[in-house]
């Protein structure tokens, strides 16, 4: 079975710019998940959906950080503009509805100069 | 608000010694609880998890942890460590509604010398 796929690997962007990254989630799993892990610190949750509608969005600064899942399949997470303080590792993760156990993706590492 | 703590930020074992990392959680509520690895260069895992039940869980490669409610603990353990076990270990819980969002602890960092 195919995992949480998350693109790209890898960014460098220079402060003020926008960037944008891809998750597709297993197959089936209806609810998705964005995850920030600053370094030294545990994931923390910037925004969950579950099919395209969102559970839960309390922790996106939502002054520069935007998500959707239009087809409540595919996700996109932008931030503009972007920060220094928002270098970090971008996680995906999915789970089916009413299932504990989310599967996490490789993230997308994101540095901010 | 819950909160993970997880008081061991690196730990460093000799091959074949016994593993025991601390997590601690502050949630008055029914709790879901879980350990997730991440190796070098690799996603995180899920090691194991307790949703109820035995409070003693066993995951893979060996790992176990105790659910003790009254100490609001989950401490994982291992009674001897590989040098493939090198990774970030990370405690996590949530609230035992269904697809609740995660809450993690820092991390510890896990070095095994050969």
């Amino acid at each position: 079975e195919a995992g949480v796929a998350q693109s790209p690997r890898y960014k460098i962007i220079e402060k003020r710019q926008s960037v944008a990254f891809w998750c597709n989630p297993i197959s089936g799993h209806a609810t998705l998940y964005w995850y920030q892990q600053i370094l030294g610190q545990g994931p923390k949750l910037l925004i969950q959906f579950q099919n395209n509608g969102v559970v839960d969005d309390s922790q996106l600064p939502k002054d520069r950080f935007s998500a959707e899942r239009l087809k409540g399949v595919d996700s996109t997470l932008k931030i503009q503009p972007a920060k220094l303080e928002d270098s970090a590792v971008y996680l995906c993760a999915s789970s089916f509805v009413g299932q504990e156990t989310q599967y996490f993706g490789p993230g997308t590492r994101l540095l901010v100069l | 608000a819950q909160s993970v703590s997880q008081h061991n930020h690196h730990v460093i074992l000799s091959e074949a010694a016994s593993l025991e990392l601390g997590c601690n959680y502050s949630y008055g509520g029914t709790v879901n609880l879980f350990w997730y690895v991440q190796y070098p260069g690799q996603h995180l895992q899920l090691l194991l998890k307790y949703f109820s039940g035995d409070p003693l869980v066993k995951g893979i490669k060996g790992f176990e942890a105790e659910f003790i409610k009254s100490k609001f603990s989950f401490n994982l353990r291992k009674p001897s460590v590989q040098w493939s076990d090198t990774a970030e270990y990370f405690c996590a819980v949530n609230q035992n509604f269904g697809n609740e969002k995660l809450t993690f602890g820092t991390g510890t960092r896990l070095t095994i010398i050969p």
